[in-house]
């Protein structure tokens, strides 16, 4: 089972950018989907899309399209979560999560057996 | 998308005794191809990322306590605690992935 662990907290003014990160270890890094899933303060938990790390093509849910941009570097097992022109909204926990086979070709949903630890990003002038 | 409903969203429950919540689909995730319900439950302990208890509905994770149990089919589940421990204050989550993803919004577990 892959060990994920995640960049550290970011407070970022309206309008900036922020690069979450998340790195892989224990398993390779290759075969599976790398998904983020937003977490609102007091809220519940939402998915943001994947990123298929056999090929790097990404796939984003409704709502998370325009500003965010998942990204992967494979020679250091990590995958990225960048967001541009944050709004206040944006403050959340962001996670990355293990879950879904990946081929050449796509991606198969799965569980989510391994979570980052988190990363609280926030907003705020 | 396939809407994910829990109940209840809070229950409080006596050390020792059952705690049952339920989560509802909007549509069926049973695969016919494979036979298996495409449903996760998670606990959430404050400031800790969600954890795997249950994959396929009824499948329990590796290390996750016996009294942790999952069942139902096509829209209608559910995650049984049958005797709570003080450690399992937290806040459930189901998860179809059957369909990309949805999670329930959650139901919060405290001890009465």
């Amino acid at each position: 089972q892959v060990q994920l662990v995640q960049s550290g907290s970011e407070l970022k003014k309206p309008g900036a950018s922020v690069k979450v990160s998340c790195k892989a270890s224990g398993s390779r890094f290759t075969g599976y989907a790398m998904n983020w899933v937003r977490q609102a303060p007091g809220q519940g938990l939402e998915w943001m899309g994947w990123i298929n790390t056999n090929t790097g093509n990404p796939t984003y849910a409704q709502g998370f399209t325009g500003r965010f941009v998942f990204s992967l570097d494979t020679s250091v097992s990590t995958a990225y979560l960048q967001i541009s022109s944050l709004k206040a909204e944006d403050t959340a926990v962001y996670y990355c999560a293990s879950g879904g086979n990946c081929s050449s070709a796509s991606c198969d949903e799965g569980y989510f057996d391994s979570w980052g630890q988190g990363t609280l990003v926030t907003v705020s002038s | 998308d396939i809407v994910m409903t829990q109940s209840p969203d809070s229950l409080a429950v006596s050390l020792g005794e059952r705690a049952t919540i339920n989560c509802k689909s909007s549509q069926s995730v049973l695969y016919s191809s494979d036979n298996k319900n495409y449903l996760g439950w998670y606990q959430q302990k404050p400031g800790q990322p969600p954890k795997l208890l249950i994959y396929w509905a009824s499948t329990r994770e590796s290390g996750v306590p016996d009294r942790f149990s999952g069942s139902g089919s096509g829209t209608d589940f559910t995650l049984t605690i049958s005797s709570l421990q003080a450690e399992d204050v937290a806040v459930y989550y189901c998860q179809q992935y059957f369909s990309t993803y949805t999670f329930g919004q959650g139901t919060k577990l405290e001890i009465k």
